[in-house]
């Protein structure tokens, strides 16, 4: 069965630079979200997105931003990037209206030196 | 918001005994409670869920139970295996409510050693 894909699964960039993290949804999902999971935490919320629109917002800097596309992948954009920002970024998709279960992609771990 | 609480932090078991991981959570209208099992440098693995209108749900070694008046929920692992060390996750979430306020809100997490 089709999984979440994420791209890349690694990133390393120099403080203040940009990434863009990109997440492709199981088909026919409909329900994107965003994690950020650091080193012995717990994954933390940092947005989802339901058709294409922002429908709820974590604890996500204003340095980052996301976007769902028509074909419902989403990438999510980190600027001035800072040493803090080390971390494995999830990405996890669900289809609202008749799943419940929401399935995890492999991640992309990002290193900021 | 939804606060869900995870014990113990670390759990260590002869393999072959059993496991038992207890959360409890806050906001009543938490009506889904998936587990999930990290394994290191994977993504969090949905491994059993159950709903608010359901106690109990088995499947082979893994069961869930849930009680929702006292906003408690538990993995029992039983016959534990080499495998099955991991890292565990609970969550909850109001799911299927048309509610665009769902996003799965994870415990702390739990390692689970199995010793040979």
């Amino acid at each position: 069965a089709a999984g979440v894909i994420q791209s890349p699964r690694h990133l390393i960039k120099e403080k203040r630079e940009t990434a863009t993290l990109k997440c492709y949804p199981i088909p026919r999902h409909d329900t994107v979200y965003w994690y950020q999971q650091g080193p012995g935490q717990d994954p933390q919320f940092l947005i989802s997105f339901y058709e294409k629109m922002q429908s709820d917002k974590g604890s996500i800097p204003d340095r980052f931003s996301a976007q769902q596309f028509s074909d419902y992948h989403s990438e999510l954009n980190m600027s001035s990037l800072e040493l803090g920002d080390s971390a494995l970024y999830f990405c996890a998709s669900s289809r609202r209206t008749s799943l419940y279960e929401a399935f995890f992609g492999q991640g992309t771990r990002l290193t900021v030196v | 918001g939804e606060n869900v609480e995870q014990h113990p932090s670390t759990l260590s078991v002869q393999e072959g005994d059993s496991a038992v991981i207890k959360c409890t959570y806050s906001d009543s209208a938490s009506n889904y409670f998936p587990w999930y099992k990290q394994e290191l440098g994977k993504g969090p693995q949905l491994i059993i869920d159950i709903r608010s209108n359901v106690g109990e749900k088995k499947d082979q070694r893994i069961a869930v139970t849930l009680n929702k008046t006292a906003k408690h929920f538990s993995l029992h692992i039983t016959e534990t295996q080499p495998e099955d060390s991991a890292v565990y996750f609970c969550a909850a979430t109001p799911r299927g409510t048309m509610n665009r306020d769902d996003k799965i809100i994870f415990g702390k997490g739990t390692r689970l050693h199995i010793l040979p």
